[in-house]
């Protein structure tokens, strides 16, 4: 059965880094993959697309790389700032009805 | 402003009421979810709905009933609440292009004791 995994469960980084967030999959090839923020006590908002046949996509201090061979998608938070903090959800899926999540990594920015 | 409502923030219920939790969409979305989220564990899909009477069970849907009746709204039932169906709820929304953003509700802490 599909699979997802983000690296980890928890990461702390110095404020001004650059974070670096990890999905992989397993047993399934997406079309595409969506990454979401959530606040605690929130709903998740979303953030980013990226499509198969896309290596990279930026939004601001936000970029995604999407490596089919690999089967991962990286996340960048490029000078990271405390309001980065939150927890973040990578969703690969493919086209149709069912739509399913990574555990999260929750991110910890440090002043 | 796009909104998926959630009835309830936060519910307390004893074990084994029958418990709905109710979710309304005003962006005229096809497809409609419910998740839970515990510590751990991350978002779980229980039912979802690609249309209006259409239901699919997700990973998790033992213990749970839905039911869509109409568009804007997707209701999740508990038909004999459970402690461990203690949980974050949150409902979904999407069109049906399906590779296109979701959009969650504030989520709905239940409690059952």
């Amino acid at each position: 059965s599909q699979k997802i995994e983000q690296n980890s469960e928890a990461l702390n980084i110095q404020e001004g880094k650059t974070a670096t967030l990890t999905c992989n999959y397993t047993n399934y090839s997406p079309a595409y993959l969506q990454w979401y923020r959530q606040d605690p006590g929130r709903g998740p908002v979303f953030l980013l697309l990226i499509r198969e046949n896309e290596k990279e996509k930026r939004k601001e201090r936000l970029k995604v790389t999407f490596d089919t061979t690999l089967k991962q998608s990286l996340f960048h938070i490029t000078a990271s700032q405390p309001a980065d903090s939150a927890t973040y959800l990578c969703a690969p899926n493919n086209y149709g009805q069912n739509f399913v999540f990574g555990p999260g990594t929750r991110l910890s920015v440090l002043p | 402003d796009v909104k998926v409502t959630q009835s309830s923030r936060y519910l307390v219920k004893r074990t084994g009421e029958k418990v709905f939790l109710e979710c309304v969409q005003d962006m005229d979305h096809e497809n409609m979810f419910w998740y839970r989220q515990d510590p751990g564990l991350g978002l779980r899909l229980i039912y979802f709905s690609y249309d209006v009477k259409m239901k699919e069970k997700g990973d998790i849907p033992e213990g749970y009933s839905v039911s869509r009746e109409k568009k804007e709204r997707f209701s999740l039932i508990l038909e004999s609440a459970s402690t461990n169906q203690t949980s974050m709820y949150l409902c979904a929304s999407r069109n049906r292009a399906g590779n296109t953003e979701a959009f969650f509700g504030q989520g709905t802490r239940l409690t059952v004791v």
